[in-house]
């Protein structure tokens, strides 16, 4: 069975220091991998997803995330936090023989001190 | 924003009372999604539906029962809820209901059943 497990359910960080989410994944096959993001009051929208292509996947709003199979890790970073970047962060992951279902993490809460 | 909306954006409603739920979506989808979403609990997928028909259903109580009138409506209808169902209510879409595709979501509706 495909899971995901978001290993910090809270970070906080100083604005204009590095972002650090983790999350890892189990899945049998090649799963697609996603991060979403969602702002106070408002839906979840996508941040960058993963689909075999390239390992180092570039998003909106300077995230990245890198797919390691041998860690089964994709973890989310940026360089550089901004105020904006405070908001719940969810890890996803598509099994791949099942279009249209995914499975979230728990989310991960970002603070951003001033 | 997302071209996915959701009205309305809250309710309270008794446990005997009957209400619904609507999505519209703006981007020519032809799959939707019924997300919940309760606190410290990932989403969870209720219900799927691809070009108006049914085609997934996660075990949901019968109190909770969809209708997808045609690809860009699609309504939740609740009846004889319980306190626990109190929680926000996402809805999606997608262009098919396929692997690898971008979900697009709504900004919920929050649901207190009192």
């Amino acid at each position: 069975a495909q899971s995901v497990t978001q290993l910090d359910s809270h970070v906080s960080v100083s604005e204009g220091t590095p972002v650090l989410l983790r999350c890892n994944y189990s899945s049998s096959y090649s799963p697609s991998l996603f991060w979403y993001v969602q702002h106070p009051n408002k839906g979840l929208q996508l941040l960058l997803k993963y689909t075999s292509a390239a390992t180092l996947v570039k998003g909106i709003n300077g995230f990245e995330a890198e797919f390691k199979k041998s860690e089964t890790s994709f973890h989310l970073t940026k360089p550089s936090a901004h105020m904006s970047d405070a908001a719940e962060y969810f890890c996803v992951v598509t099994p791949y023989n099942q279009g249209g279902k995914l499975i979230f993490g728990q989310g991960t809460e970002l603070s951003v001190k001033p | 924003e997302t071209g996915v909306t959701q009205t309305p954006r809250h309710l309270v409603m008794g446990m005997t009372n009957k209400k619904s739920l609507k999505c519209e979506q703006h981007l020519g989808h032809n799959a939707m999604y019924w997300y919940k979403q309760s606190a410290k609990k990932p989403l969870e997928l209720m219900f799927v539906y691809s070009l108006e028909e049914r085609v997934e259903n996660n075990s949901v109580p019968s109190r909770f029962s969809p209708e997808c009138p045609n690809s860009s409506h699609l309504f939740l209808h609740l009846h004889t809820l319980q306190p626990e169902d109190s929680a926000l209510y996402l809805c999606a879409s997608s262009p098919f209901g396929a692997l690898q595709e971008t979900q697009y979501f709504g900004p919920g509706t929050r649901l207190l059943v009192l």
